[in-house]
């Protein structure tokens, strides 16, 4: 299974840009990689996905390096309400494999 | 937009006793999951089904879970006999599976207290 690596935590201030990355050194050439969050305890939320181009939704864009070996997730105007974990997912099969996220916090 | 919604949101039950968790995916879904967090760990694959049948499914999904799709709109998933250890939040998620889109929407959960 592919596996991913994300920094534990990070902070990012409000309205700011903020660059979430993911290294994925392992991705087979079919895994798609995805972006969900998690506030507090709540459902985990779908942002986005992609294979090998750039995504981009109402949420965030994707940006995938040419060799697919990492990506990074951009929150272009981040708000406190932005403050979640965030968790980069190969997926493989259909499960999904949560990993620990990278805890992100939005401050004034 | 449509959403999963989970029933109830919090359940508490005694060790040994059934429980039913209830789910309602959202409506021209064809893939149906439950996944479980206990507290301060990571969200864990449990069981994904879809056709009528369960495609994939974890370790944790031993022989006191089951999963149903009793009608055209609920799925569930049953413990038959719970443990301490089965106290989590529970998600259930759905994907359409249309023009090859897997992407999984979650529902709000519902906590499960075994006493």
């Amino acid at each position: 299974d592919a596996k991913t690596t994300q920094p534990p935590s990070m902070d990012c201030a409000e309205g700011r840009a903020a660059n979430l990355p993911c290294n994925h050194s392992t991705i087979s050439g079919n895994e798609y990689v995805y972006w969900y969050r998690q506030i507090h305890s709540q459902g985990p939320q779908y942002i986005i996905h992609g294979l090998k181009n750039n995504e981009t939704n109402e949420m965030a864009s994707l940006i995938i390096t040419e060799d697919r070996k990492s990506s990074t997730l951009i929150l272009p105007h981040a708000t406190l309400r932005d403050t979640a974990v965030y968790y980069c997912i190969v997926r493989v099969g259909r499960k999904l494999q949560f990993g620990a996220g990278t805890q992100v916090v939005v401050t004034p | 937009e449509p959403e999963v919604t989970q029933t109830p949101s919090h359940q508490v039950t005694q060790m040994g006793q059934e429980v039913i968790l209830r789910c309602v995916p959202i409506s021209n879904h064809l893939y149906f999951y439950w996944y479980r967090q206990i507290l301060g760990q990571k969200v864990e694959f449990l069981v994904s089904f879809y056709n009528n049948e369960i495609s994939e499914k974890s370790e944790i999904f031993d022989d006191q879970f089951s999963v149903e799709r009793p009608d055209g709109s609920n799925f569930t998933l049953k413990i038959r006999s719970t443990k301490l250890e089965d106290s989590a939040m529970y998600f259930c998620a759905s994907s359409s599976g249309d023009r090859g889109r897997y992407e999984q929407y979650f529902g709000p959960g519902t906590r499960l207290t075994v006493t």
